[in-house]
């Protein structure tokens, strides 16, 4: 079992939808990441998030330290949203300082 | 402000070669970490230095190897290469180690 999963791994979604993706870890950390990577390579970071919740424009993301879960939503989707979702735990303890998951592919149709 | 450049964006080798890749961070950043993505394995995580000192380290062999310099501009080497070691080689750098990342473009590599 991955120490950090996501899921759903593949979603397609249409333009104005409200899309929620999840991440679940087994590890104890310091810190999770949402990272974006548009096709091509490129990756931007979108969050780190140690506790509650932080807004980004239409786009949320929310932690809970006790589940060890955490969401990132997107509100009003539209196409230019369409990347690869990942999240990244940064381990508070071990040799392993960031572990990601495998990563969320979203498209979103007009 | 300049970004997180990285050279050279891509890049051919052959097996048993070796290989330095460089990044270059933000002006006034000083940490730099380094991952390795493929196809198979997704995003691992490198190692991570901060002031030329190596904070972290991923769980990769001694093949790979990196240091800093003084003005914050990291390199990474890659040993006796092998055909899995084709990846999207990405630095990130940040102002220290628990602060936002910032990736660079990143170098990909084919080995053959």
């Amino acid at each position: 079992k991955n120490e950090v999963e996501q899921s759903p791994q593949n979603l397609t979604a249409q333009e104005g939808e409200f899309i929620t993706i999840n991440c679940s870890y087994s590890v104890g950390i310091s810190a999770l990441h949402w990272l974006q990577q548009h096709p091509g390579g490129g990756i931007v970071s979108l969050f780190m998030l140690s506790s509650g919740k932080k807004k980004h424009g239409r786009l949320i993301a929310t932690i809970n330290i006790q589940e060890k879960h955490s969401s990132l939503h997107i509100t009003a989707s539209h196409p230019r949203d369409s990347a690869v979702y990942i999240c990244a735990v940064e381990s508070g303890t071990g040799t392993y300082k960031y572990i990601f998951g495998t990563g969320t592919r979203l498209k979103v149709l007009a | 402000k300049a970004g997180v450049t990285q050279t050279p964006r891509y890049l051919i080798k052959t097996r048993g070669q070796q290989v330095t890749l460089s990044c270059s961070p933000i002006s006034g950043h000083r940490s730099v970490s380094w991952y390795q993505q493929t196809p198979g394995q997704g995003l691992q995580f490198l190692f991570e230095y901060f002031s030329e000192t190596q904070r972290n380290k991923g769980n990769f062999p001694g093949r790979f190897s990196g240091r800093q310099f003084s003005n914050s501009r990291s390199e990474m080497n890659v040993s006796t290469l092998e055909l899995g070691d084709s990846a999207l080689y990405l630095c990130a750098s940040s102002l220290h180690t628990t602060y936002e990342q910032y990736f660079g473009p990143g170098t990909r590599l084919t080995v053959t």
